[in-house]
């Protein structure tokens, strides 16, 4: 079955440092999605990716698919308190509704 | 739109003791799953719906039970409440994709959070 890795599992950094949280696959993956929680709430989404080598980005966050389509990075930019959450990323193994996630990161960001 | 309603959001057991969470959508999302989301494990499928009448196990599905009998609303019940089910439960929903391409997003509800004592 497929698994997710990812790492860091926690991460601490300054307001307005850049950070980078990484997603690893077992297998070849067909849809990785990140979504971001905060604490106490439901998951928000983020991005999905689809194909290997794409590159989405919203305000500050960019996320990479790499061309082997087995591993995924978010990376923010110039973080800001309001980034603070648990980040995780998702992938579809197959056609259907049954996403697996990883373990999640948690960030936390310092003023 | 409401989007994935999860009901309730704080809920108190005792050992034995059955109870159902409840879920809808108003999406007419053909897909319906549920997770469990326990400190350092991410989340984790425990059941799954491709359609009104049709559920499938996920990855940790005992202990619990589910039935859709309607596209909206898809209850997940617990049978006989054990401390190991103290978690948070979210409900999530999706439109079906057609192929390997035109995966879409999964829209979670904002969690129900269970103690089991």
């Amino acid at each position: 079955s497929q698994e997710l890795e990812q790492s860091p599992q926690s991460l601490i950094v300054q307001e307005g440092k850049n950070l980078t949280i990484n997603c690893t696959s077992s297998k070849t993956l067909y849809g990785l999605y990140w979504y971001k929680q905060k604490y106490g709430e439901g998951l928000i989404f983020l991005m999905m990716l689809q194909k290997g080598g794409e590159e989405k980005s919203h305000e500050k966050i960019t996320a990479k698919l790499d061309e082997k389509k087995q591993q995924s990075s978010l990376h923010i930019t110039a973080s800001q308190p309001s980034h603070a959450g648990i980040y995780l990323c998702g992938a579809g193994p197959s056609n259907t509704g049954k996403l697996i996630f990883g373990q999640g990161t948690t960030l936390q960001v310092k003023p | 739109n409401a989007g994935v309603t999860q009901t309730p959001k704080f809920q108190v057991l005792k050992t034995g003791q059955s109870m159902t969470l409840q879920c809808a959508q108003d999406m007419n999302h053909e897909y319906m799953s549920w997770y469990r989301q326990d400190p350092g494990m991410g989340l984790r499928l425990i059941h799954y719906s491709v359609g009104a009448g049709i559920t499938d196990q996920g990855e940790v599905p005992n202990g619990y039970n589910v039935s859709r009998s309607t596209t909206e609303d898809f209850p997940l019940r617990l049978l006989s409440a054990a401390p190991s089910q103290t978690s948070v439960y979210f409900c999530a929903s999706n439109r079906a994709s057609r192929g390997r391409v035109g995966f879409h997003e999964q829209y979670f509800g904002p969690g129900t959070r269970l103690t089991v004592t």
